[in-house]
């Protein structure tokens, strides 16, 4: 099933921090979370594992609660070049080491000047 | 430079015809996928191969079909079977073997039906 994240959508100024929440009803082993920028290909921001440590990109960071099956990505000080959309994946495994990867609806962040 | 490679990246078809999007990768990965992205709707699966001449369907397959003769290929065909085709595709690859690993996505093809 589709993770769900919130919110749809965030409008910051620059310098604003944000977070994006993305939850599970299926247990989660790894959130993954990748950014597009409108008409272009996601690119990978980051992966969070099962008992691993916080993952950080520039001044993008981002928690796992397992037992909550949640993940929380955080901009801290927004620019500009933060605006897109974000997504998070879930791996499902479907057999030997196959990460089947299920993204989320995703959370459109603009930030304006 | 290593990536992935899909063409065309606008495309225009009339209904009842199918059309073949095409996913080249030169990073040795094994497994490769493709998605389908509608606006406000995220990336919905529609197949993913382990490795060569094997392929599963994903969430969204009815309409859809692909082929896996090359670790470098793989190609989608959007059938006329498809109600809705109308929609930008993405090629990923990955390599299995690094739990989980990282997708590496192409430019994406728009596809248009008229």
């Amino acid at each position: 099933q589709q993770p769900v994240q919130s919110p749809q959508a965030v409008i910051l100024r620059e310098g604003e921090d944000a977070v994006i929440n993305c939850s599970s009803s299926k247990a989660l082993y790894s959130v993954h979370w990748y950014r597009q920028k409108h008409g272009e290909a996601p690119v990978f921001l980051m992966i969070l594992l099962k008992g691993g440590e916080q993952k950080g990109h520039e001044k993008i960071s981002a928690s796992f609660n397992e037992k909550k099956q949640q993940s929380s990505l955080y901009l801290t000080a927004s620019q500009l070049s933060y605006s897109g959309t974000y997504f998070c994946g879930t791996p499902q495994y479907v057999g030997g080491a196959t990460n089947k990867l299920i993204f989320g609806t995703g959370t459109l962040l603009a930030v304006q000047p | 430079d290593g990536g992935i490679t899909q063409s065309p990246k606008y495309l225009f078809r009339k209904e009842g015809q199918n059309v073949t999007l095409s996913c080249e990768q030169n990073l040795n990965h094994d497994a490769m996928y493709w998605y389908r992205q509608d606006p406000g709707q995220g990336l919905r699966l529609i197949y993913y191969s382990q490795i060569v001449n094997d392929f599963q369907k994903g969430d969204i397959a009815e309409g859809y079909s692909v082929s896996r003769e090359k670790k470098e290929s793989f190609p989608l065909t959007v059938t006329s079977a498809q109600k809705n085709p109308t929609a930008f595709y993405l090629c990923a690859s990955s390599n299995p073997l690094i739990l989980p690993g990282e997708l590496f996505f192409g430019e994406g093809s728009r596809l248009t039906v008229l």
